[in-house]
């Protein structure tokens, strides 16, 4: 099945420095990755739209040079939070929508990460 | 925004059926209704999705009511690793609209 690799788990890192995430779709080629965060006991918070070649696309509220997303390729894309501080400590989930399944009814299933846990001290 | 309304907990006793409701009152013609589960810590897990006729998968089965404005997900024998937070989306399947997570219900499958 198809799999979704998400790097690093877990990063510790001191306020004011950047940290990158990386999201890859493993077996499939993915035109469209989704970046979510979650803080403990909430839901997931859908941060921003990852389209390979274009810019994202981010939600109401989420700040686009806080949060720097690239999706250079139809396998790789990248968050960026820079400038972390202690209130950007979350739980920030990747995902993918396999681009073989576009225009059937499943083109909608996604394949998620295990999540990054990321603290800022 | 979500669309759905889920109880926030459920208990189930292991071994027997969990019934999960999701209400989606709104839900237009264009839209499936997705299940994901998430258990503590790790990123969601696909497990079953329709339009309007039931749906039978290894994991699950997902019973939609005729007017389709109500689902109810079936794990016929939960086990202690079904115990997760069950979340039910609805999305346009073919306009790849973005996902959007509501609450959850949170089932406490006990021995």
């Amino acid at each position: 099945g198809a799999v979704v690799s998400q790097h690093p788990s877990w990063v510790i890192c001191k306020s004011g420095t950047s940290v990158k995430i990386e999201c890859r779709s493993l077996d499939f080629q993915a035109t469209t990755m989704f970046w979510y965060r979650q803080f403990p006991k909430q839901s997931l918070m859908l941060m921003a739209t990852s389209n390979e070649g274009s810019k994202a696309t981010y939600e109401q509220g989420v700040e686009k040079d806080k949060f720097l997303i690239n999706h250079a390729s139809l396998t790789l894309s990248t968050l960026t939070v820079t400038s972390a501080h202690p209130e950007d400590s979350s739980f920030y989930i990747c995902s993918a929508r396999d681009a073989r399944l576009a225009g059937g009814p499943g083109a909608n299933v996604l394949t998620f990460g295990a999540g990054s846990r990321l603290t800022v001290l | 925004d979500a669309k759905t309304t889920q109880p926030p907990s459920m208990d189930c006793a292991e071994g027997r059926a969990a019934n999960l409701p999701c209400n989606h009152s709104t839900i237009s013609g264009n839209e499936y209704v997705y299940w994901y589960r998430q258990i503590h810590s790790q990123g969601p897990q696909y497990i079953i999705h329709g339009l309007k006729n039931n749906e039978t998968n290894e994991m699950a089965s997902l019973i939609i009511t005729e007017d389709r404005k109500s689902s109810t997900l079936i794990l016929p024998h939960a086990t202690l690793r079904d115990t997760a937070v069950y979340y039910c989306i609805v999305s346009d399947a073919y306009n790849f609209n973005k996902f959007y997570f509501g609450s959850g219900t949170k089932l406490n499958v006990k021995p």
